[in-house]
């Protein structure tokens, strides 16, 4: 497994401001991701954060938005741009230590957005 | 697409009985499956994995696959009210870095 830290845990912002969020891995991981879950609801993938390159995005959301950064295999940045009341959700950052094996989660991060 | 159907619930079961989750896939390529926890207001952990039809047992956890029938399931023995929680079905594509979620489960035990 992998202990994967998250800063910050929380946060209210006013709309049309931006948030990045951090994640930090105490291990080299092969793979890393970025979820979003709101309330009540399952886990939806943002993208794929890919080291050295840009990432991946699922359907649905794109780069302007959600810009990410990957600068080695134990970090990745998750930015929430221009931000609206319908981005108030969890986001959450995920490994795969190993090709192959399954993910784990951060703690994730609570934004608020007013 | 890609669907994974489980039950919202809540399933309401006393202490000292077994849990029984259930999740529907409809990727028939799917070879990897995962269960998770999730706690009120936690992130998801890793509670099984199987990749073969039939059993796995680990501990009071029983995962069941069953591949022809694109069903797997989680059964819970000796339930604990610690065991109240979301339980996330996640089957993955061979090939695939990426598993999908379902809904989840809410389980809920009581004494």
């Amino acid at each position: 497994s992998a202990v994967i830290s998250q800063k910050p845990s929380r946060d209210i912002c006013q709309r049309g401001t931006s948030l990045t969020i951090q994640c930090q891995v105490d291990s080299q991981v092969t793979m890393m991701f970025w979820y979003r879950q709101q309330p009540g609801q399952s886990l939806t993938l943002i993208a794929t954060a890919n080291q050295g390159s840009e990432a991946t995005y699922e359907s649905g959301f794109v780069i302007d938005k959600f810009p990410i950064s990957r600068p080695n295999l134990t970090f990745s940045t998750l930015t929430v741009s221009n931000m609206s009341p319908e981005d108030s959700s969890i986001y959450l950052c995920s490994v795969e230590v190993r090709t192959g094996e399954t993910q784990y989660f951060g703690p994730g991060t609570r934004l608020l957005v007013l | 697409q890609k669907e994974v159907e489980q039950n919202s619930g809540p399933l309401s079961v006393p202490e000292g009985a077994i849990a029984s989750l259930n999740c529907t896939y409809s990727d028939r390529g799917s070879q990897s499956f995962f269960w998770y926890r999730q706690y009120s207001g936690k992130s998801p952990e890793l509670i099984m994995s199987i990749y073969s039809n039939g059993d796995k047992e680990d501990g009071r956890f029983t995962a069941q696959l069953n591949k022809a029938s694109q069903y797997v399931s989680l059964l819970i023995r000796d339930s604990q009210p610690s065991d109240s929680a979301t339980y996330l079905c996640a089957p993955r594509t061979g090939g695939s870095y990426i598993p999908t979620f379902g809904r989840g489960t809410s389980l809920i035990v009581h004494p």
